[in-house]
């Protein structure tokens, strides 16, 4: 089975500075997707950036980026210029075979003005 | 682009109670999931239709736990009778079409059990 873990549950930044949120998975299929959501206190889940295993290249969107390991098994979210507005829970989720996604355990991401 | 809706946004009530949480997937989406939230957790499965069949309802406690997908488009999730654990944020999500594409959520329904 599918397990996603994130080891940090709560991580704060500077407004402006740069901040890396942690999530290692384990899996034995070979074609997966991994995704950071973005959950504010609304609740309403926002997907952030999306990954494909199968592509070497890391995935950007804006401020955000990811560091992905394959070998390692490891995909970190690194959010540069970190403003208000990007405090919230993030989520770390895989997505398989079956399309359904396993999320980990989230980090709760204070920005400090 | 309408996004995920979902009703109501809140309810409360008594354990041994019924309660139903309704969804309306983005427009075109094929498939459709339910997801339950406990408070400081992640989102875990509880069934995924694929338009009116099930694909996956294996984290379904179908004891107490029923859903549908009547007509391919809305859903209904119940819950009878309620149990004091099922306190959570249920969160309906959809995506065009099942695996590799991206899911998007609804608001959820907040349902707080006594």
């Amino acid at each position: 089975a599918q397990t996603v873990t994130q080891s940090q549950p709560e991580m704060s930044v500077q407004e402006a500075e740069t901040v890396t949120l942690s999530c290692t998975y384990d899996t034995s299929e070979s074609d997966y997707y991994l995704f950071w959501y973005k959950q504010p206190p609304s609740r309403q889940m926002i997907l952030v950036i999306r990954q494909e295993a199968y592509k070497q290249q890391n995935a950007t969107e804006n401020r955000f980026s990811v560091n992905f390991q394959k070998a390692a098994k490891s995909f970190s979210l690194k959010i540069s210029d970190s403003q208000l507005g990007d405090a919230a829970m993030y989520f770390c989720a895989y997505g398989g075979n079956t399309g359904k996604l396993i999320f980990g355990q989230g980090t709760t991401l204070q920005v400090k003005p | 682009e309408a996004g995920v809706a979902q009703s109501p946004r809140y309810k409360i009530i008594e354990k041994r109670q019924s309660v139903a949480f309704w969804c309306n997937p983005i427009s075109g989406h094929a498939t459709l999931y339910w997801y339950q939230q406990i408070l400081g957790q992640g989102p875990k499965l509880l069934i995924q239709f694929q338009n009116n069949g099930v694909v996956d309802d294996s984290q379904l406690p179908k004891d107490r736990f029923s859903a549908e997908r009547l007509k391919g488009v809305d859903s209904t999730l119940k819950i009878q009778p309620a149990k004091l654990e099922d306190s959570a944020v249920y969160l309906c999500a959809s995506s065009l079409d099942g695996r590799a594409e991206t899911q998007y959520f609804g608001p959820g329904t907040r349902l707080l059990v006594l």
